[in-house]
């Protein structure tokens, strides 16, 4: 099973800052198969990212995915009142599918 | 648009057994795989298991001895049987719409929760 390790777990920001989280991945991940999520209290997730970097639909472009085999990142440019959230990055690989532990991001 | 609506007993005793129910409306139930997410109260997401259009299953090996699922394409409706439940599957159940290329979920249903309590 291929863990993924979500950094840093907690993002204390001001609206309008940058944020980067980070996804590694215990063993190479193809950039196919790798997506990010939004979750918000009381709500479903809702899919940012799919394929490491191509944004979901209806997705601002002030999101971004990068990364390769084992790191992946999601870029916040300009965080907005909306994007304070919890942000998980998930997996496919070998028939199965994991989900790292979460990266919340709080107002300071 | 396409929209899950899930439902199930949302109530239940240590060693019986889960059982949810996610109808797939608006879209195509093929050629697209169809999951189930779990939540615990306070904690992270936990991938159950999928299954395709033809029946063909994959199970978390975590939960794979207690977890069958089934699909009826004719009612565009995909199910989920936990058994010997405990406590520790107290949480909520999503399920979701993943695309076969890329196995990113885009349609998620709203939740169902479900609590394990003697």
């Amino acid at each position: 099973e291929i863990v993924l390790t979500q950094s840093p777990g907690t993002l204390s920001l001001s609206p309008g800052e940058r944020a980067t989280l980070t996804c590694r991945a215990s063993q190479s991940v193809s950039s196919s198969h790798l997506a990010w999520y939004q979750q918000k209290p009381g709500q479903a997730p809702r899919l940012l990212m799919y394929g490491t970097s191509v944004r979901a639909t209806g997705v601002p472009d002030r999101f971004s995915g990068g990364g390769s085999e084992t790191d992946f990142t999601l870029t916040l440019s300009g965080l907005e009142p909306e994007d304070f959230a919890v942000y998980y990055c998930q997996q496919y690989g070998v028939s199965s599918v994991t989900f790292g532990g979460g990266t919340k991001v709080e107002i300071k | 648009q396409v929209h899950l609506q899930q439902w199930g007993a949302g109530l239940l005793k240590p060693s019986e057994t889960l059982s949810l129910t996610c109808a797939v409306s608006g879209g195509s139930f093929s050629p697209y795989y169809w999951s189930w997410i779990r939540q615990p109260p306070g904690k992270g997401l936990e991938w159950i298991g999928q299954i395709d259009h033809r029946g063909d299953t994959d199970y978390n090996p975590s939960l794979k001895s207690r977890v069958a699922m089934s699909a009826d394409m004719s009612k565009s409706q995909f199910s989920l049987s936990l058994n010997f439940v405990t406590a520790t599957d107290t949480a909520v159940y999503f399920c979701a719409r993943v695309h076969p290329a890329s196995y990113h979920m885009d349609v998620w249903g709203n939740g169902a929760t479900v609590s394990v309590s003697s």
